[in-house]
Order: C-alpha cells, then sequence, then structure tokens
C-alpha cells in the first residue's frame, strides 16, 4: 500500500525563526512526484514546492525547502524565516498514478 | 486566487435532500479531480475526469455522482447522504492526467449533513 506519514499534527514556531516538518512515505515505485501543499485557514490548497524523485538536487523555492533522501523515503519541508503569513496546514504527498496524502502538520507562527 | 473555484463554499442539507455541487477552473487545464477532506485523515480521492471522461472512481458510494459537461466544468450531484458524508469536498485541476502534473485547488465546499 502507498502511504504518507506526518508524525507531527501539531507545530510552533516564533517568527523568523526556522521550522522543519517531516514526512515519510512508502511505495514500491521507484518514479514519482512529492508535493508539499498549504492550507491556511481559508482552506485554499497552495501548492508549496515539488520535487522530482529521479532528481537528487533538493528542491527550494524562496524560504522553502526539501530534503529529499530517496533511500530513506523521507522528504521534510524546512521553512526559513518564518512569517506570520505560514501559518498554516501542511500536506506532504506524492504521485505515482494518483495523489496520496498525508493527514497534515498544523503550524502555528507566534510573533 | 488559484484559477479554481467551487460553489457554494457551505452548504447544510437534509439526508433526504438533492444538491450539487460545483467546480469551474479558468486554467485551461484538461484535468479535474473531487476530493473528500475529512479531519485528521488524508485527503480521499473520490473522481478523476480527463478530457471529460472518468479515468477513476475509488469505489465512491452511488449517493455521489459527478458530472463533467466540459473540461472547465464539475459537479457533484449528491442525494440521500449520511451525516457521515459531513466534510470538506475539494475540487482540483491539472493540465493533463498523470504522473507529472501538479494539481491546483479550489477552495472547497463545507457539507454538513443532519
Amino acid at each position: 500500500a502507498q502511504t504518507v506519514t506526518q508524525s507531527q499534527p501539531e507545530m510552533s514556531v516564533q517568527e523568523a525563526e526556522t521550522v522543519t516538518l517531516s514526512c515519510t512515505y512508502d511505495t514500491s515505485e521507484n518514479n514519482y512526484y512529492l508535493f508539499w501543499y498549504k492550507q491556511p485557514p481559508s482552506r485554499q490548497m497552495i501548492l508549496v514546492i515539488r520535487q522530482e524523485a529521479y532528481k537528487q538536487q533538493n528542491a527550494t523555492e524562496n524560504r522553502f525547502s526539501v530534503n529529499f533522501q530517496k533511500a530513506a523515503k523521507s522528504f521534510s519541508l524546512k521553512i526559513s524565516d518564518s512569517q506570520l503569513g505560514d501559518t498554516a496546514m501542511y500536506f506532504c504527498a506524492f504521485i505515482t498514478d494518483k495523489l496520496i496524502f498525508g493527514t497534515g502538520t498544523r503550524l502555528q507562527v507566534f510573533p | 486566487e488559484t484559477g479554481v473555484t467551487q460553489t457554494p463554499r457551505h452548504l447544510v442539507m437534509g439526508m433526504t435532500n438533492k444538491k450539487s455541487l460545483k467546480c469551474e477552473q479558468h486554467l485551461g487545464h484538461n484535468a479535474m479531480y473531487w476530493y473528500k477532506q475529512s479531519a485528521k485523515k488524508p485527503l480521499e480521492l473520490m473522481f478523476v475526469y480527463s478530457l471529460e471522461e472518468r479515468v477513476e472512481n475509488n469505489s465512491v458510494p452511488s449517493r455521489f455522482s459527478p458530472e463533467c459537461p466540459n473540461s472547465s466544468h464539475l459537479f457533484l450531484h449528491l442525494h440521500t447522504l449520511q451525516p457521515e458524508d459531513s466534510a470538506l469536498y475539494l475540487c482540483a485541476s491539472s493540465q493533463d492526467w498523470g504522473p507529472r502534473e501538479t494539481q491546483y485547488f479550489g477552495p472547497g465546499t463545507r457539507l454538513l449533513v443532519l
């Protein structure tokens, strides 16, 4: 079975600090794509960052970066210089034939 | 605004009612999806349409009936729902259907079944 595990239901961080959200997944496929989505309280799910599994280089998108460890099936998200607007649910997901989501991590950024 | 809109944003219905959820995408995409989001559960894929043809139906009860009249619009028709169907229903679209595609989500319809 293909699964995504986000072991941190809730996390908090102070503004301007760095936080890392963890994600592990399980699949027998070799080619797939990984995503982090953000769902703010308004509930519009927004793509944060995307990683292609065949690429060893970790994806970066401004303050967001990932640590992709394919052998360990780990795909963590690092948010640098956290901002109040980063407060949201964060979902890790991967796609082979369909998009599989984790249960999410609720991140609270405090001033 | 991501280019995917959903109406209504909130819906309360009784178990004997019939209602429809609407999704519209303004991105020129060819694939559209319905997901169910329940508290503390991963998003569940319900239906996938590619070029207006249904390509996936994930064992969804027949009380949920999708319709895709064209590549920009997707409906979810609801009838004789159960209280456990209360959830956030998300629509998404992608350029095409396949593993390379990034899906873009709408804001969701919060459904409460009484």
